[in-house]
């Protein structure tokens, strides 16, 4: 069974600063990556979806990498706001379009 | 363009009773994945439908089940509930099925059993 795995559990920062969230994952057969960001009591927002056959992807601020070989992601995001204070999920998507997900890792950014 | 919507937000039910989630999804969609999101367990994947067909389901007893129409608005049936079954139940869409495209997810159905 696919295990997924996010770590720091949760992680707090000053404004400003660059930070990376990871995610690591058990077995390397997987589709697709993708990552979201949970803001409490809300649904998920699609942040930005990596495909097996791309090693990274990049919107804005966030940048996620993959590697499949050795079983791992990261979220880089750069110079962070208070806004970005939230859960952020990663989910790794096997053939058929079944998703496992993180645990997540709660970012709180102080202004 | 709308997003995917989720009727009702919230909902309290009793022991035993049962319960049904509706799920609209992104217009032009066809793909809805159901997701059960608990503080103990995390997300965790329920089904997903497809043209109308079940592609897909997680490892959840038979009192989870659900349905999709031909309009791709899909709903979820929880039969005999449980104090356990209380939890965020989320509903995301896709255009297609498959993995390659992303999922956007809706607001949530916060189920409380009592």
């Amino acid at each position: 069974k696919q295990e997924v795995t996010q770590i720091p559990a949760a992680l707090s920062v000053p404004e400003g600063e660059n930070l990376v969230l990871n995610c690591s994952f058990t077995d390397s057969a997987i589709y697709n990556l993708q990552w979201f960001r949970q803001d409490p009591g809300k649904g998920l927002t699609s942040l930005l979806l990596i495909q097996s056959s791309q090693r990274e992807q990049t919107s804005g601020r966030l940048n996620a990498s993959l590697d499949k070989s050795s079983g791992r992601s990261t979220l880089y995001i750069a110079a962070s706001q208070p806004g970005d204070s939230a859960t952020y999920l990663c989910a790794v998507i096997l053939r058929g379009n079944q998703f496992y997900f993180g645990t997540g890792t709660s970012l709180t950014v102080i202004p | 363009k709308a997003g995917v919507t989720q009727t009702p937000r919230y909902l309290i039910k009793t022991r035993g009773q049962q319960v049904t989630l509706s799920c609209s999804p992104i217009s032009g969609h066809r793909s809805v994945s159901w997701y059960q999101q608990t503080p103990g367990q995390g997300l965790q994947f329920l089904f997903e439908y497809f043209s109308e067909t079940q592609r897909n389901k997680g490892n959840f007893p038979g009192r989870f089940s659900g349905r999709q129409f031909s309009n791709s608005r899909s709903e979820m049936n929880v039969s005999t509930l449980e104090l356990g079954d209380s939890a965020l139940y989320l509903c995301a869409s896709s255009l297609e099925a498959g993995g390659s495209y992303e999922q956007y997810f809706g607001p949530g159905t916060r189920l409380t059993v009592t």
